[in-house]
């Protein structure tokens, strides 16, 4: 079956543009969450849906990046006046919920490029 | 404040050798841990877990040591194949924390021909 999807794989934007990242998760997945990955480092949670529950936002770096989930399945990433620290690698991964400790299953990413 | 550390940014192996990747943590309340691999390009892809009420698990070429007391956990790979190069990853959960994982910087095994 499909894995997760992100679009687009690449995107370079200007300093100050607003972007979208998009992550269609794995059918039938009710959880879902963004990490980040700048370079050098590991991955940075950013935030995570989960159903119907409020997301939690501890993870997001500042009040211009902002994530939504509609119905239950596509989420969009969205960074308003992006600054050249917002570039990294933007990962999208799902999982369901059996008990505690099933894995993550990521996306292959968008790399984000702020010139 | 890291609180899951890789110390070893990059590790070169000869194929058919052990590899032996390491990461410590710090946060006591982890009790279950996780290896992904990276491709270039690609998303981490799960590897090998452990729960803190066991020491090792083993998935045929890998297996996971996991020293409590030291806050210390280990990835053996053998024999080592080039097809496992990639970056590593360690990553971490503490129950009832919504299943945020927290990860390590990576470590690039490169495994030579």
């Amino acid at each position: 079956g499909a894995g997760v999807s992100q679009s687009p794989s690449n995107k370079v934007t200007e300093k100050g543009k607003d972007v979208e990242l998009r992550c269609d998760p794995i059918s039938g997945h009710t959880a879902l969450y963004w990490y980040r990955q700048s370079l050098g480092q590991g991955l940075e949670f950013l935030i995570y849906f989960q159903g119907n529950s409020a997301p939690d936002k501890s993870g997001l770096p500042s009040d211009r990046f902002s994530a939504e989930r509609t119905g239950g399945s596509v989420s969009t990433l969205t960074i308003q006046r992006t600054q050249q620290e917002d570039s990294a690698v933007y990962l999208c991964a799902s999982t369901f919920l059996r008990g505690d400790n099933s894995p993550l299953h990521f996306g292959n990413g968008t790399r984000l490029t702020v010139t | 404040d890291q609180q899951v550390k890789q110390n070893s940014p990059s590790l070169s192996v000869q194929e058919g050798r052990i590899s032996i990747l390491n990461c410590d943590y710090t946060n006591s309340m982890f009790d279950y841990f996780l290896w992904y691999k990276k491709y270039p390009a690609e998303g981490p892809t799960f590897l090998i877990s452990i729960s803190s009420i066991k020491d090792k698990n083993e998935d045929g070429r890998f297996t996971v040591f996991l020293n409590k007391s030291a806050k210390h956990l280990s990835l053996h790979i053998v024999p080592s194949q080039p097809g496992d190069s990639a970056v590593y990853f360690c990553a971490a959960l503490a129950s009832g924390s919504a299943r945020q994982l927290t990860f390590g910087s990576g470590t690039q095994l490169t495994v030579l021909p």
